[in-house]
């Protein structure tokens, strides 16, 4: 069965460090992976996607992600954090068999401290 | 640029009410999707539609029922009011397969 696992709840990370939020997928076939970002009272954002191609993928707001085959991990990055980045945060992967079906992961929020 | 319009925003039901939730979208999309999102438990597909006049269930159907007479709107119908379906109603769309898809901003439904 395919899923996605965020094993942390919340992250918390100083104002100007890396920050990185852990993604591990399992599906059938190759995987399409997404994050994306919700702010309060409000619906998701899209971030970034890998598809195929370079297993490092740059998105919106100066956000990456690292896809690792071996691993079936797709983690988001940031080199420097800001406290406007303080957020729920999900990974998803495309459902094999079309539709374009996302399966979510929980969610991990984010709380930057200044 | 509207992309995904949700109403209403916010909605207290009494038990075995129902009502409907409209989601429109301005961007042409065939695929229409619609989520729920409980604490802690990330989001769970209801009912999609991959153009008008189809639609599929997903994963936690039971109590919804959707149509997809045009292009634009998927609207989702609660028949019979239940706590359990106390919760925040997304819907989104997408332009083609691989491609993200877009969110509206919810609808908070209780019922009590």
């Amino acid at each position: 069965a395919q899923s996605v696992a965020q094993p942390e709840d919340q992250v918390n990370v100083a104002e100007g460090n890396p920050l990185t939020v852990k993604c591990t997928y399992s599906v059938s076939g190759n995987p399409y992976l997404f994050w994306y970002v919700q702010y309060p009272n409000r619906g998701l954002q899209f971030l970034l996607k890998y598809i195929t191609g370079d297993n490092l993928v740059k998105g919106s707001y100066g956000f990456e992600a690292e896809f690792n085959k071996s691993q079936t991990s797709f983690h988001l990055k940031k080199p420097s954090a800001l406290v406007s980045d303080s957020a729920l945060y999900f990974c998803a992967v495309r459902e094999a068999g079309g539709y374009n079906k996302l399966i979510f992961g929980a969610g991990t929020r984010l709380a930057v401290h200044p | 640029n509207a992309g995904v319009t949700q109403t209403p925003k916010f909605r207290i039901l009494k038990i075995g009410q129902s009502m409907t939730l409209q989601c429109t979208q301005d961007m042409n999309h065939n695929y229409m999707y619609w989520y729920r999102q409980d604490p802690g438990m990330g989001l769970k597909l209801i009912y999609y539609s991959v153009g008008a006049g189809i639609t599929d269930k997903g994963e936690v159907p039971n109590g919804y029922n959707v149509s997809r007479s045009t292009t634009e709107d998927f609207p989702l119908r609660l028949e019979l009011a239940a706590p359990s379906q106390t919760s925040v109603y997304f819907c989104a769309s997408s332009r083609a397969l691989g491609q993200p898809q877009h969110f509206g901003d919810g609808t908070r439904l209780s019922i009590l």
